[in-house]
């Protein structure tokens, strides 16, 4: 079974770090797309970063500069690398796998499966 | 960046009633158009993909449809199970992803 579980969050003071990682099974992080989304109460979803198979990562402008994705094939995980917090990034933040489809009917690319989420808190 | 419309923000209505849920995009997106379910406290789920391509063990009530810039979300027949929260999700650009405000589906 493809599963993804997130772990990490928690409450933070403005201008601290966090790390966020994300346990995947049922598939390899290394050869996949995967990507990073929070959700706030005000804003929705918001997508935060993506890394290709490949290794290029791309970040939402609200975090760049600030955050950093990366992986770690010996223990299949997703990270997120949160400094500089400020208390808008307070969210639940979801890990998801990224799926590329290439054909005619029904090309395209979706996130799929999402984790269950975990809470970052960034107060004083 | 592609901003994403999605109408209305909430909306009341019965078991057994058709509902229709709008995303438009501010540039053709062609078919790169998902739709999610988030239930409360719960992760989104995937519904439809590529804008009109049913998720396997999603019912065939709800479809999809659309491309270009406007795209349509269609529950047949409300069930009591489908009252949540819908979401579109532009995947146009690989490198950045935008999701529609969502759609609060509620009970009359």
């Amino acid at each position: 079974e493809v599963q993804l579980v997130e772990s990490g969050g928690g409450l933070v003071q403005p201008g601290g770090s966090l790390r966020l990682s994300c346990s995947a099974s049922g598939f390899t992080v290394n050869t996949n797309y995967m990507s990073w989304v929070r959700q706030t109460p005000g804003k929705g979803l918001e997508w935060v970063s993506i890394i290709f198979a490949g290794g290029e990562t791309y970040y939402a402008d609200s975090v760049k500069g600030r955050f950093s994705i990366s992986r770690q094939k010996s223990n299949n995980t997703l990270y997120l690398q949160m400094n500089s917090l400020r208390p808008e990034d307070t969210a639940v933040y979801y890990c998801v796998r990224v799926i590329i489809a290439i054909g005619t009917n029904d090309a395209g690319r979706w996130f799929d499966p999402w984790g269950q989420g975990t809470v970052v808190t960034v107060s004083s | 960046d592609i901003q994403m419309t999605q109408s209305p923000s909430s909306l009341s209505a019965s078991v057994g009633d058709r509902v229709t849920i709008t995303c438009r995009a501010s540039q053709s997106i062609s078919k790169h158009l998902n739709w999610y379910q988030q239930k409360a406290g719960k992760a989104p789920k995937l519904l439809i993909s590529a804008a009109s391509t049913l998720q396997r063990g999603v019912p065939s009530r709800f479809s999809g449809a659309g491309s270009g810039t406007d795209f349509t979300l269609t529950i047949s027949s409300l069930q009591p199970d489908d009252f949540a929260t819908y979401y579109c999700q532009e995947s146009f650009n690989v490198r950045a992803w935008t999701f529609g405000q969502g759609t609060k589906v509620e009970v009359k």
